[in-house]
């Protein structure tokens, strides 16, 4: 089983419409949460951490269910810009991210 | 904002030769690491290094591989002796102490040939 799976899409979403996914985790240690973006052939770039209690950043909230070993991200109002792929981000040893495989979101005019 | 840099932007390399990839991490942060990314795939731990000495390490990373602190700035990785398969986008993060994100640069694309 994937340490952490994804679904891979693609969403297409149309611009202004809410999309949300889901993330599942099998290790139960892990200890930290991330959502980070990737571009075509670009960097991951930092999203958003997520907290046990859920968290929100603008048009993004992100929750975490640790019970079930899954993460969301919900992306409200989206725009054009929103297009990339999602990539869930898990830690359970000190300092090595464990990727998913990312969740790719076409936001469609 | 501060940002990770890395050089080259793109390696091409004969197999079996050495490649030397650079970074230069955000100034204040402690935590360093590499990840690799095969076209098309995931993106894959390889190594973490914090205090002059390796932390934690992969199965990817085998005994090809080295990575150094040279200076108070840069920090290296190593393949010896470069195989096909190692052609991968080769990314450098950097973190803040106290379970802080982990900040990429925009990556080296090693090409082997």
């Amino acid at each position: 089983r994937k340490e952490v799976e994804q679904d891979p899409g693609p969403f297409n979403v149309p611009e202004g419409a809410t999309v949300a996914f889901n993330c599942t985790y099998s290790n139960s240690a892990s200890q930290s949460f991330f959502w980070y973006r990737q571009d075509c052939r670009k960097e991951p770039k930092l999203l958003m951490s997520v907290y046990s209690s859920g968290n929100e950043d603008g048009r993004f909230t992100a929750q975490l269910n640790r019970a079930s070993q899954y993460i969301s991200l919900l992306i409200r109002d989206s725009k054009l810009s929103d297009s990339a792929t999602y990539l869930c981000v898990v830690t359970y040893s000190w300092g090595k991210l464990q990727f998913g495989a990312g969740t790719q979101v076409v936001v469609t005019p | 904002e501060p940002e990770v840099t890395q050089t080259p932007s793109h390696q091409v390399t004969q197999m079996g030769q050495e490649v030397i990839l650079r970074c230069v991490p955000i100034s204040n942060h402690l935590y360093f690491y590499w990840y690799r990314q095969i076209l098309g795939q995931k993106v894959e731990f390889l190594v973490s290094f914090y205090n002059n000495e390796i932390s934690e390490k992969s199965e990817i990373f085998d005994d090809q591989f080295s990575v150094e602190r040279p200076d108070g700035s840069n920090f290296t990785l190593k393949i010896r002796s470069t195989k096909l398969e190692d052609s991968a986008m080769y990314f450098c993060a950097s973190s803040a102490p106290g379970d802080q994100p982990q900040h990429f640069g925009d990556g080296t694309r090693l090409s082997i040939l």
